[in-house]
């Protein structure tokens, strides 16, 4: 079955480092993969889309990268600030209709 | 520009009532889905639609019934409410394949 894992662990960071999430997946063969931000309480916001020709994709302190062949994301922020600390989910598209399958997210804490 | 709104933010119901969830979008979006979000179990893919009067079922569909009459409005319908699908519930749109979702504020609801 199809499967989609990320670090169930909250990860612990000081301030000014890099944080570093990894989204692995299985059964799937994803043209595209999206990462999402979550604040408590809200809904999901889109920060990255990165394709299955791209590599790399940058934004600002955001870095992903995307291996087709180990069938994994990673997911870097660099210069990490407290304002950082979120939920970070991890999508597939499914099926070609524009659904999205999420891992169940990393918990990132920063602090100062 | 109000991107997805969805009513209400809470709800409290009794076993076996029955009620609507709201979502609407102003973005001229043709796909939209709903998803139910659980402690430990990630975002969950409830229905979707492709497209004014075009619906199909996700991971989760028992016990919801989704309509799309409009461009703009996805509602969600609860038939006989019951305690496991109390849960947070988050409606999405996008403009398609390789696009990033947009998604609402939530739906907070508990079945009691």
């Amino acid at each position: 079955s199809q499967k989609i894992e990320q670090n169930s662990e909250a990860l612990n960071i000081q301030e000014g480092k890099t944080a570093t999430l990894t989204c692995n997946y299985t059964n799937y063969s994803p043209a595209y993969l999206q990462w999402y931000r979550q604040d408590p309480g809200r809904g999901p916001v889109f920060l990255l889309l990165i394709r299955e020709n791209e590599k790399e994709k940058r934004k600002e302190r955001l870095k992903v990268t995307f291996d087709t062949t180990l069938k994994q994301s990673l997911f870097h922020i660099t210069a990490s600030q407290p304002a950082d600390s979120a939920t970070y989910l991890c999508a597939l598209e499914d099926s070609g209709y524009s659904t999205l399958t999420f891992g169940k997210g990393t918990m990132l804490l920063v602090s100062p | 520009n109000a991107g997805v709104t969805q009513t209400p933010k809470f709800q409290v119901l009794k076993t076996g009532q029955s009620m609507t969830l709201q979502c609407a979008q102003d973005m001229n979006h043709e796909y939209m889905s709903w998803y139910r979000q659980d402690p430990g179990m990630g975002l969950r893919l409830i229905h979707y639609s492709v497209g004014a009067g075009i619906t199909d079922q996700g991971e989760v569909p028992n016990g919801y019934n989704v309509s799309r009459s409009t461009t703009e409005d996805f509602p969600l319908r609860l038939l006989s409410a019951a305690p496991s699908q109390t849960s947070v519930y988050f409606c999405a749109s996008s403009l398609g394949g390789n696009t990033e979702a947009f998604f609402g504020q939530g739906t907070r609801l508990t079945v009691v």
